[in-house]
């Protein structure tokens, strides 16, 4: 079946350095991917559709100059976390949509001390 | 935009018995509802989908309900085990390849043995 690689899987960097995080589409290409934030005991919040070759879409509320986001090629996604921050400390989730629907990656669990 | 709610939050039930979870919509335009089950630390894994041209889906112990006039679709886990427990999220899309999913708030299902 489809498959969506995340990594890391953890992270824990200082305040205010940057922190990058890799979404694979292994075995299908995926024009566009998603990327979701979770905090605990919460559902998963939309934070911007990410499309390849061109700029990402952002949800209201959702800094695009602190969540970059490049979608280089068809399988691959990335988001960087810049200057972060301890409110930004989060499960961050990607997800990818093969035909047969939507596919999310195992996370990344950031912690900003 | 698309709203989801989904009831109840939380739901412990005795090794055996029979679990639903049940999600409302708000936009009849949504045509895909796919639900996941999330485990401590990791992204959410598809369980069972169902698109609106079908009005239930079985899959072993696991089966969907959609009521599209009602616009809403329900989950039912039958013969529930220890390992059932987790995190269940509902979510609907408008169109199940390139479109974002809309979450529903989750239900944390608690299985006693």
């Amino acid at each position: 079946g489809a498959v969506v690689s995340q990594h890391p899987s953890w992270v824990i960097c200082k305040s205010g350095t940057s922190v990058k995080i890799e979404c694979r589409s292994l075995d299908f290409q995926a024009t566009t991917m998603f990327w979701y934030r979770q905090f605990p005991k919460q559902s998963l919040m939309l934070m911007a559709t990410s499309n390849e070759g061109s700029k990402a879409t952002y949800e209201q509320g959702v800094e695009k100059d602190k969540f970059l986001i490049n979608h280089a090629s068809l399988t691959l996604s990335t988001l960087t976390v810049t200057s972060a921050h301890p409110e930004d400390s989060s499960f961050y989730i990607c997800s990818a949509s093969p035909l047969s629907g939507y596919t999310f990656g195992s996370g990344t669990r950031l912690t900003v001390v | 935009g698309e709203n989801v709610e989904q009831h109840p939050s939380t739901l412990s039930v005795q090794e055996g018995d029979s679990a639903v979870i049940k999600c409302t919509y708000s936009d009849s335009a949504s045509n895909y509802f796919p639900w996941y089950k999330q485990e401590l630390g990791k992204g959410p894994q598809l369980i069972i989908d169902i698109r609106s041209n079908v009005g239930e889906k079985k899959d072993q112990r696991i089966a969907v309900t959609l009521n599209k006039t009602a616009k809403h679709f329900s989950l039912h886990i039958t013969e529930t085990q220890p390992e059932d427990s987790a995190v269940y999220f509902c979510a609907a899309a408008s169109n199940n390849a390139g479109n974002m999913l809309t979450f529903g708030g989750g239900t944390r299902l608690m299985v006693k043995p």
